[in-house]
C-alpha cells in the first residue's frame, strides 16, 4: 500500500459526533482483522475484531464493518470523546497461516472540543 | 496487573554500535511478538516466538538483527552494526495463548531507538 510516511491522514471530528476511520487491507486471503488504538508514547491497544465469517460487530461504542468484495474495513465511534485522540490502525492475518499481523498505515483522530 | 515493559525506553546509539532491547512480557504469557515501528508507520512484524522457540523470524530486515528468549520468559532483540535505516521504535507484545492470532496481543511501550 501507499507509504503516509510522517503525513498521517488526519480525520477532526468534533466533540460528540461519530467518527468513522476507513482502511484498506491488502491480501484477499486474510481472514481475520484488528483495530487498534495508539496513543502517543504508548503500544497499540487491541480495541475490536472481526472474523471474515461476519460483516459488522458490535462492541462499546464501537462498530467494525468488513466488506470483503472491496477488501475494506472501517471503524465507527460513536459519541466520539477527548480520550479517543488518538492514531488508529488496522491489521490483517490469515489465522491458519501464522502470527504474521500486517498493520495498516494508521489514521490519525483529533477530537475537536 | 502489570503489562508488557521493555527496557530502554529510549536508547541513541552511535551508526556501527551494538544494541540490545529487553522485554518483559506478562507472566505466563505463551506467545511473544516483536515489531518495529517507523515514524509515522504501522508497526511492521519481526518475529514470533512460542515460549522459548523462534517460530517465525520472517519479518527481520537483515542478519544484523538477532532475538532470543531463552527461558521462554524475557526477550531481547539485538541488533549489531546499527544503521541510521534501524532508527524506529520497536516493539514487544505477549499473548497468552500459542499459536492462536486470535487471541489478543498486549504491547509494551516501546524502545525509540534513534541511531546517529
Amino acid at each position: 500500500g501507499e507509504s503516509v510516511g510522517l503525513h498521517l491522514p488526519t480525520l477532526s471530528v468534533q466533540e460528540g459526533d461519530n467518527s468513522i476511520i476507513n482502511c484498506a487491507y491488502s491480501n484477499s486471503a486474510s481472514d481475520y482483522f484488528i483495530w487498534y488504538k495508539q496513543e502517543s508514547g504508548k503500544g497499540p491497544q487491541f480495541i475490536i475484531d472481526i472474523r471474515s465469517n461476519m460483516d459488522k460487530r458490535q462492541g462499546q461504542r464501537v462498530t467494525v464493518l468488513l466488506n470483503k468484495t472491496v477488501k475494506h474495513l472501517s471503524l465507527q465511534i460513536a459519541a466520539t470523546q477527548p480520550g479517543d485522540s488518538a492514531v488508529y490502525f488496522c491489521a490483517e492475518n490469515i489465522h491458519n497461516y501464522g502470527q504474521n499481523f500486517v498493520f495498516g498505515p494508521g489514521t490519525r483522530l483529533s477530537v475537536l472540543p | 496487573g502489570a503489562g508488557v515493559s521493555q527496557s530502554p525506553r529510549y536508547k541513541v546509539a552511535k551508526r556501527g554500535q551494538d544494541v540490545a532491547l529487553r522485554c518483559d512480557p506478562i507472566s505466563g504469557h505463551v506467545s511473544l511478538f516483536w515489531y518495529q515501528q517507523a515514524l509515522g508507520q504501522g508497526p511492521e512484524f519481526l518475529t514470533y516466538f512460542q515460549n522459548e522457540a523462534q517460530l517465525d523470524k520472517s519479518g527481520l530486515p537483515s542478519d544484523r538483527f538477532f532475538a532470543e528468549r531463552p527461558e521462554g520468559s524475557v526477550s531481547t532483540l539485538k541488533i549489531q552494526r546499527t544503521q541510521q535505516e534501524d532508527s524506529a521504535v520497536y516493539l514487544c507484545a505477549s499473548s497468552r495463548l500459542a499459536g492462536t492470532s486470535t487471541d489478543t496481543q498486549y504491547f509494551g511501550p516501546g524502545t525509540r531507538l534513534t541511531v546517529l
